[in-house]
């Protein structure tokens, strides 16, 4: 079967940094998304992997290892707004999205 | 501007009476998708529309049914909702389909209380 693993829940606190961890194991890969959903909102898009590698975008990175079926999402200079849920999602063989359950992401003064 | 836009926000709707979530786009694109995400969970493919080519995933129930009447709109019918029905339902679209890096955008979601 296809699954997608991120912790559930995970607590910072604002300026620093946290990665959020993403394994999976999928049918054929075509790339892995990273999106942001906050509370009753809809995901919005933050970054795609198709290459090993780390992808840096402002205070948002992402890395993937395609060997391992890992990412992480790195989040630096945290800020109060950046409490959110994080999904990661797969882009199987079909090119069909498999969804993580997402990170609850908390920040603390 | 929003450019996927799903109406109403909130619906009530009682139990085992049909109920219609709508969604429309300004994006052109080909692909509309409409997901159920319970709390806590990922986001559930119910189907999705391919131009006016429509694909149904093997376990969504009989009782979801959808129409793309033209490229900027798409209605989610659930003909009689149960109480395990009340979720949040995600509309999205991409440009395309069957390609790497086809980002998908989401609306706001509308999120249905059966009552």
């Amino acid at each position: 079967g296809q699954n997608i693993d991120q912790p559930t829940e995970m607590t910072a606190t604002e300026g620093a940094i946290v990665q959020i961890n993403c394994t999976y194991q999928t049918s054929g890969f075509n790339g892995l998304f990273w999106y942001q959903q906050h509370a009753g909102e809809a995901p919005t898009f933050l970054s795609y992997n198709v290459l090993d590698g780390l992808e840096e975008k402002g205070r948002f990175s992402s890395f993937l290892s395609r060997s391992k079926g890992y990412s992480y999402l790195l989040l630096k200079e945290l800020q109060m707004k950046d409490s959110a849920s994080y999904l990661c999602a797969v882009m199987d063989s079909n090119y069909q999205l498999i969804w993580g359950a997402g990170t609850k992401l908390i920040i603390k003064p | 501007d929003a450019m996927v836009i799903q109406n109403p926000r909130y619906q009530v709707t009682q139990f085992g009476k049909p109920v219609t979530l709508s969604c429309s786009q300004t994006l052109n694109h080909n692909v509309m998708y409409w997901y159920q995400q319970k709390s806590s969970q990922a986001p559930k493919l119910l189907f999705h529309y391919y131009d006016k080519d429509f694909n149904n995933e093997a376990d969504t129930p009989d009782n979801f049914q959808s129409r793309r009447p033209n490229t900027s709109f798409c209605f989610l019918d659930i003909r009689s909702p149960g109480l395990g029905d009340a979720a949040m339902y995600l509309c999205a679209t991409s440009r395309d389909r069957g390609r790497p890096n086809t980002e998908a955008f989401f609306g706001q979601g509308t999120r249905l209380t059966v009552v």
